[in-house]
C-alpha cells in the first residue's frame, strides 16, 4: 500500500526557472514531512521538513508548501540551478509510533542551461 | 559527508549465498535504520535498532535479519539471495529513536545478485 504519492516521476525545468514537486499522503497519524535529495551515488540527504502546524517553511531556496486538510505538500526550488538536478523524495512520519520514513516514489530533477 | 559509513561499497553474490552489510552510525547516534532501494518498489524501511535492541520493522523478508552491537554498529544479513534481492540498501542512523529526529543517510551498498 503506498500511503505517500510523488508527482512528477521527472521534471525538466530551465535555469532559474521554478520547480513544482508534489506529494499526497494518506495516514493522517503523520506528523513529519521531510524532503530529501539524492544524487547519484549516494545516499539521500535531508533538505527540508514541516510539521502540519505550519503551512509553508522556508530554507533559502527551498519552499515546502502544506496543505493538512487536503493531507498534500510540495517542494518549490526558486531559481533552479544545475546543481539541483538530482532525484528528490518526500517522506512521512508518525512521530508517536515509529521512526520509520514513508517514501513517495521519487522525483528525478534536472535543470537545464 | 553525513558520518555514517557503510560496508562494502558494492557485492556481487550468486543467488542462494548469504551475505552481510555493515554499518557504523554517526558518532552519538543510537538509532540505526536499514532501508532498501530497488527500482520497482522505491525506498522500502526494513528494520530500526535503537540502543541494541530491535525497535520498528518494516517490509523485511523472514530471509533477512539485523542486529545492533554494543558499539552500536549494525550488520544487516541476507540469506537465500534471489536475483530480486538485488538492489541498494542504506543505512541511517539518528541520535534519538524517534519524535522526527534527523536521520543521516550513509553510502550504500549496491548488492548485485546474479
Amino acid at each position: 500500500q503506498q500511503q505517500v504519492k510523488q508527482s512528477p516521476q521527472s521534471l525538466i525545468v530551465q535555469k532559474g526557472g521554478i520547480s513544482i514537486i508534489n506529494c499526497a499522503y494518506e495516514n493522517t497519524a503523520f506528523d513529519y514531512f521531510p524532503w530529501y535529495q539524492q544524487f547519484p551515488g549516494k545516499g539521500p540527504a535531508l533538505l527540508i521538513a514541516i510539521r502540519p502546524d505550519v503551512s509553508e517553511k522556508k530554507e533559502g531556496r527551498f519552499t515546502i508548501s502544506f496543505n493538512k486538510s487536503a493531507k498534500q505538500f510540495s517542494l518549490h526550488i526558486m531559481d533552479s540551478q544545475p546543481g539541483d538536478s538530482a532525484t528528490y523524495f518526500c517522506a512521512a512520519l508518525n512521530t508517536g509510533t515509529a521512526s520509520k520514513l514513508t517514501f513517495g516514489t521519487g522525483t528525478r530533477l534536472q535543470v537545464t542551461l | 559527508d553525513s558520518g555514517v559509513t557503510q560496508t562494502p561499497k558494492h557485492l556481487i553474490t550468486a543467488t542462494g549465498q548469504r551475505v552481510t552489510l555493515r554499518c557504523s552510525p554517526r558518532s552519538g547516534d543510537l538509532s540505526v535504520y536499514w532501508y532498501q532501494q530497488s527500482l520497482d518498489q522505491g525506498l522500502q524501511f526494513l528494520i530500526q535498532y535503537y540502543n541494541g535492541e530491535e525497535r520498528a520493522k518494516g517490509n523485511i523478508l523472514e530471509r533477512f535479519s539485523a542486529q545492533q552491537f554494543p558499539d552500536l554498529h549494525s550488520e544487516l544479513n541476507l540469506s537465500s539471495l534471489e536475483l530480486g534481492d538485488s538492489a541498494l540498501y542504506f543505512c541511517a542512523s539518528s541520535e534519538l529513536a524517534g519524535n522526527g529526529n534527523e536521520q543521516f543517510f550513509g553510502p550504500g551498498t549496491r548488492l548485485t545478485v546474479l
